[in-house]
């Protein structure tokens, strides 16, 4: 599965949209890119995932650049509760089960 | 309602006396995961379950054993536990047909002394 490269921490205020980018730049044509993330002391909780089109759930958008090689995940409206850490992680779809997770982005949202 | 259970969620051992973890789902999943995640660190894969069909992981020590007795139950077991041991075991589960999202349990905290 192709590796990832997140920020390592970011700070949003709360009720302004959180932007958390991905890099995956050897990303292969079957591989997904998925998104889970933790809250301290619970645990992964998936967000989205999605292969090139632009995903949209009750949670977040996944924005997935033309060449695939990027992605932002984006919750619309931060409130404290999505402190958390996020995980971006590309894995092939009809592949292996598992889940590879790389460091992740330590979100803070600020009151 | 909970749909993947851990018991307990917080466990004691002394150094090198065995001890087994427990986790079970409502979900009826084909694929049950058990991930191990150290302080400060992201979760590692130890092994996981497709049915009954066991896959472990190149890296996971030997000390480090698992049983699916039937669909709902999956355990982990640490037969001589090391200080190195103490960590969060997480267990998860998923559908097993390529692309499913995998669902966690919150976790068993696991203290050796």
């Amino acid at each position: 599965d192709a590796k990832t490269t997140q920020p390592t921490s970011m700070d949003c205020a709360e009720g302004r949209a959180a932007n958390l980018p991905c890099n995956h730049s050897t990303i292969s044509g079957n591989e997904y890119v998925y998104w889970y993330r933790q809250i301290h002391s619970q645990g992964p909780q998936y967000i989205i995932h999605g292969l090139k089109n632009n995903e949209t759930n009750e949670m977040a958008s996944l924005i997935i650049t033309e060449d695939r090689k990027s992605s932002t995940l984006i919750l619309p409206h931060a409130t404290l509760r999505d402190t958390a850490v996020y995980y971006c992680i590309v894995r092939v779809a009809g592949g292996n089960e598992k889940l590879t997770f790389g460091t992740g982005t330590r979100l803070t949202i600020i009151p | 309602d909970a749909m993947v259970i851990q018991n307990p969620r917080y466990q004691v051992t002394q150094f090198g006396k065995p001890v087994t973890l427990s986790c079970s789902q409502t979900l009826n999943h084909n694929v049950m995961y058990w991930y191990q995640q150290k302080s400060s660190q992201a979760p590692k894969l130890l092994f996981h379950y497709y049915d009954k069909d066991f896959n472990n992981e190149a890296d996971t020590p030997d000390n480090f054993q698992s049983r699916r007795p039937n669909t709902s139950f999956c355990f982990l077991d640490i037969r001589s536990p090391g200080l190195g041991d103490a960590a969060m075991y997480l267990c998860a589960t998923s559908r097993g047909t390529g692309r499913n999202e995998q669902y966690f349990g919150p976790g068993t905290r696991l203290t050796v002394t």
